[in-house]
């Protein structure tokens, strides 16, 4: 059983560069979110979905963007990267159903110069 | 508005003593109350949760128990390891997809 798959694992990209980060689950749950982790800081929510077709922002939602055409996957899209954005980003879903426990991908870790 | 404080780390402890990580909590009506724990170079991972006050959550020797009239969620353990040495979240449930996390309490054991 997969989980929660997250790729790339490191990237580091250059001011104005765009990429996405891709996030698969295998468990069809409704629920699916990105966050980012800043260093000593907890985990701040940018973009979150209630099932494909179904988008809304988080907290830190600006720079970014998402869509979710399936339930397994949520790519997450930086269309130009600033220093700001450096950070780990973490995937993560859950059935969206009673205590709602989320589980989490292993997080990529971009660097923005 | 909610919000949750963890103790500032890092805490370094020798194996097999007592660990306890404080968390509090600011919040409207009864929110689910949870430790994640993230090991080094992984994502997070659930230890323990507790839905209501009074409860009890319990994994891998881990306790917390869910105070109200505190408003606390403290995690203990009685003898840790050097397995233990993690980066552990409070988090509370606001709503049906958000969580509010604490900054994390780094945790180091020493043999």
């Amino acid at each position: 059983n997969a989980g929660v798959t997250q790729t790339p694992k490191f990237r580091i990209l250059k001011i104005g560069q765009s990429m996405t980060l891709q996030c698969t689950q295998d468990m069809n749950h409704n629920y699916m979110y990105w966050y980012r982790q800043d260093p000593g800081m907890g985990l701040k929510l940018i973009y979150y979905s209630v099932g494909a077709g179904i988008t809304d922002k988080g907290e830190v939602p600006n720079g970014y963007n998402v869509s979710r055409s399936t339930t397994e996957d949520f790519p997450l899209r930086l269309e130009l990267a600033a220093p700001s954005q450096t950070s780990v980003y973490f995937c993560a879903s859950s059935t969206g159903t009673g205590t709602d426990t989320q589980y989490f991908g292993p997080g990529t870790r971009l660097t923005v110069l | 508005g909610n919000s949750v404080t963890q103790m500032e780390g890092p805490v370094t402890l020798s194996e097999e003593a007592f660990l306890t990580i404080n968390c509090t909590y600011t919040a409207t009506g009864y929110p689910s109350l949870f430790w994640y724990v993230q090991y080094p170079g992984e994502g997070l991972q659930l230890l323990l949760k507790a839905t209501k006050a009074d409860d009890k959550g319990s994994n891998k020797g881990f306790e917390a128990t869910y105070r109200k009239e505190t408003t606390s969620f403290h995690l203990e353990k009685g003898s840790v390891q050097v397995s233990d040495s993690a980066v552990y979240f409070c988090a509370l449930k606001r709503s049906n997809y958000q969580l509010i996390w604490g900054a994390g309490t780094k945790l180091i054991i020493k043999p």
